[in-house]
């Protein structure tokens, strides 16, 4: 299947610090990365679309200018989170789809912990 | 909004047992119904899927079944090992987007 490499694995940071995590594409391009958060024991809950050379697309309640998203190329998505809290402590993973061959499939990053103290 | 129900939340069973997992979905133009595997810590791992222009699937130990009437589909696994154990999440594809929503995840246990 298709690979996407996703860092960093952890992440610990003071309040009011901003951290980016980054999402790649390895083996393939993607116009559209999925970003979602999960909470311990929760499922996976989306946040936004991510799309190569356009603004990304937030569901409801997810805040565009905490969580700011770029997609500047077809390998590549960042997530920053702006100003973290330890509210914005939890498990962050990004996904992507090999559109190009056809694959509907979806898969997933590695996740990043984001502790936030 | 779409939604995806999943069950049972936890699900414990003898190794050899079979253990069968259950979604509904809400929106009838889903078409596309993967099943996805996450152990602690770890990235989902999509174990198997199935288009809603087919009612089975099955891979050696896994078989997803559907029924688009009753907006139904099943995660089942046979004979089941320890190595199963992990929380796994049903989704279903969103109308007129490439977007999945995920159930809220059922946590098996095979015990030896």
């Amino acid at each position: 299947g298709a690979v996407v490499s996703q860092h960093p694995s952890w992440v610990i940071c003071k309040s009011g610090t901003s951290v980016k995590i980054e999402c790649r594409s390895l083996d393939f391009q993607a116009t559209t990365m999925f970003w979602y958060r999960q909470f311990p024991k929760q499922s996976l809950m989306l946040m936004a679309t991510s799309n190569e050379g356009s603004k990304a697309t937030y569901e409801q309640g997810v805040e565009k200018d905490k969580f700011l998203i770029n997609h500047a190329s077809l390998t590549l998505s960042t997530l920053t989170v702006t100003s973290a809290h330890p509210e914005d402590s939890s498990f962050y993973i990004c996904s992507a789809r090999d559109v190009a061959r056809g694959n509907e499939k979806l898969f997933f990053g590695s996740g990043t912990q984001l502790s936030v103290l | 909004g779409e939604n995806v129900e999943q069950h049972p939340s936890t699900l414990s069973v003898q190794e050899g047992d079979s253990a069968v997992i259950k979604c509904t979905y809400s929106d009838s133009a889903s078409n596309y119904f993967p099943w996805y595997k996450q152990e602690l810590g770890k990235r989902p791992q999509l174990i198997i899927d199935i288009r809603s222009n087919v009612g089975e699937k099955k891979d050696q130990r896994i078989a997803v079944t559907l029924n688009k009437t009753a907006k139904h589909f099943s995660l089942h696994i046979t004979e089941t090992q320890p190595e199963d154990s992990a929380v796994y999440f049903c989704a279903a594809s969103i109308r007129n987007t490439d977007k999945l929503i995920f159930g809220t995840g059922t946590r098996l246990q095979v015990f030896p």
